[in-house]
């Protein structure tokens, strides 16, 4: 049974480049969520879908940071032009919905560095 | 207004000794409880949830917590540390009202296991 799909793993990049992360999450689940974790801010909330709708995205940090979610199985998180803030590692997480107590199941995470 | 406190951000014990991470939590409402554990780059595993039924909680790997309302803590335990317990540990709090569905993270609990 696979769990939350990342990829890729690892990015390098160079500022001013776009990079789009992407994330598969596990079949019947209805909701998705997307983190950045740093050493600085910790775990922090970006955006997260319901039934692919985009309920909440005021955790993302600027307009450079945008997220799709065209189907069910598959999401998007593009940052165009990326900055060296932007390195950190970026987690998807699925869960079956928005209820008390739903376990919200991560993905390995990608981690992004911006030279 | 939920908010979740780590009381240590690393702790050290030797192995086969007992470990105790230290969580508080700030809630308005009853709250659900989660506690992840996460291995050097690794993503984020589920230990175990609290969601208003029994307050003592039995997780994976032998860890299991206490919800003590009059205390608002949710400690983590674990009889005997295994090496392979040293990783880092989140105390998790759930949102509800308008961003229903979303986690606040505490800062992370770091623990280390001596032979």
């Amino acid at each position: 049974d696979a769990g939350v799909i990342q990829s890729p793993r690892h990015e390098v990049t160079e500022m001013g480049q776009e990079v789009t992360l992407r994330c598969k999450p596990i079949s019947g689940h209805n909701s998705l969520f997307w983190y950045r974790q740093t050493m600085m801010r910790g775990l922090e909330l970006l955006i997260y879908f319901n039934n692919n709708v985009p309920i909440d995205d005021s955790g993302m940090p600027e307009d450079r940071f945008s997220a799709k979610m065209p189907n069910a199985s598959f999401s998007t998180l593009k940052i165009q032009p990326s900055e060296p803030r932007d390195s950190a590692v970026y987690f998807c997480a699925s869960s079956l919905g928005l209820l008390a107590g739903e376990t919200q199941y991560f993905g390995p995470g990608t981690r992004l560095l911006v030279l | 207004a939920q908010s979740v406190t780590q009381l240590d951000s690393h702790v050290s014990v030797s192995e086969g000794t007992p470990v105790l991470l230290r969580c508080n939590y700030s809630s308005s409402y009853s709250p659900s409880l989660f506690w992840y554990v996460q291995h050097p780059n690794k993503g984020l595993q589920l230990l175990l949830k609290y969601t208003s039924a029994a307050t003592l909680v039995k997780g994976i790997n032998g860890f299991e917590a206490e919800f003590k309302k009059s205390e608002t803590s949710f400690h983590l335990t674990k009889p005997s540390a295994h090496m392979s317990d040293a990783a880092e540990y989140f105390c998790v709090v759930q949102i509800y009202g308008g961003s229903q569905g979303n986690l606040i993270f505490g800062k992370g609990t770091k623990l280390s296991v001596k032979p």
